[in-house]
């Protein structure tokens, strides 16, 4: 069975400062892996995704991820963080083919500070 | 674009009660999904569909049901709803393949009291 593991609940960075967020995957084969982000009150908005192909995924609002098999990783990052960035960030995984059922993590809540 | 419509943000209901949960897709979309968030403990499963009138047990089904009788719709059942129901109900859609991401509604907010 798939699963995923994210492992910081909260982190606080300033605003302008850099970011990272980690996310770790469970999955026998080359999994689909995404990033969604929820705004206070709000549903999940798709940031990324990766199925195949170039390692380092570019996805909206200036986020990308890198897809590292050895570390069974799928860290999201960005350079410079806005105050708009505060939100929940989930990262899911999915079964490779067919009608797969996302698995999501615990969510990583991002604080951002003035 | 995708939208994925809920059709109440905050619903208050009594113990007992039976509880509908209306979710709407219009992308022709054949996979849905209802899911539970709770605080520290992420999104849960509770039932998908994979296709009109085809429905299958997530992780946490127990005190639901669902219903998709059209493409569209997809509704979630509380049967007799009781306080430890109460949180936050998210829908989604998405087009069949693995790589498809999910597209999700704004979420209910239900409260059993």
């Amino acid at each position: 069975a798939q699963s995923v593991t994210q492992p910081d609940i909260h982190i606080t960075v300033s605003e302008g400062a850099s970011l990272e967020l980690r996310c770790n995957y469970s999955y026998g084969a080359t999994p689909y892996l995404f990033w969604y982000v929820q705004s206070p009150g709000q549903g999940l908005q798709l940031l990324l995704k990766y199925f195949s192909g170039d390692t380092l995924v570019q996805g909206i609002k200036g986020f990308e991820a890198e897809f590292k098999r050895s570390q069974s990783s799928f860290n999201l990052r960005k350079p410079s963080v806005h105050w708009s960035d505060a939100a929940e960030y989930f990262c899911a995984v999915g079964a490779s083919g067919g009608s797969y059922i996302p698995t999501f993590g615990r969510g990583t809540s991002l604080i951002v500070h003035p | 674009d995708v939208k994925v419509t809920q059709s109440s943000r905050y619903l208050v209901k009594r113990t007992g009660e039976k509880v509908f949960l209306e979710c709407v897709q219009d992308m022709d979309h054949e996979n849905m999904f209802w899911y539970r968030q709770d605080p520290g403990l992420g999104l849960r499963l509770i039932y998908f569909s994979y296709d009109v009138k085809m429905k299958e047990k997530g992780d946490i089904p127990e005190g639901y049901s669902v219903s998709r009788e059209k493409k569209e719709r997809f509704s979630l059942i509380l049967e007799s709803a009781s306080t430890n129901q109460t949180s936050m109900y998210l829908c989604a859609s998405r087009k069949s393949g693995g790589y498809n991401e999910a597209f999700f509604g704004q979420g209910t907010r239900l409260t059993v009291v």
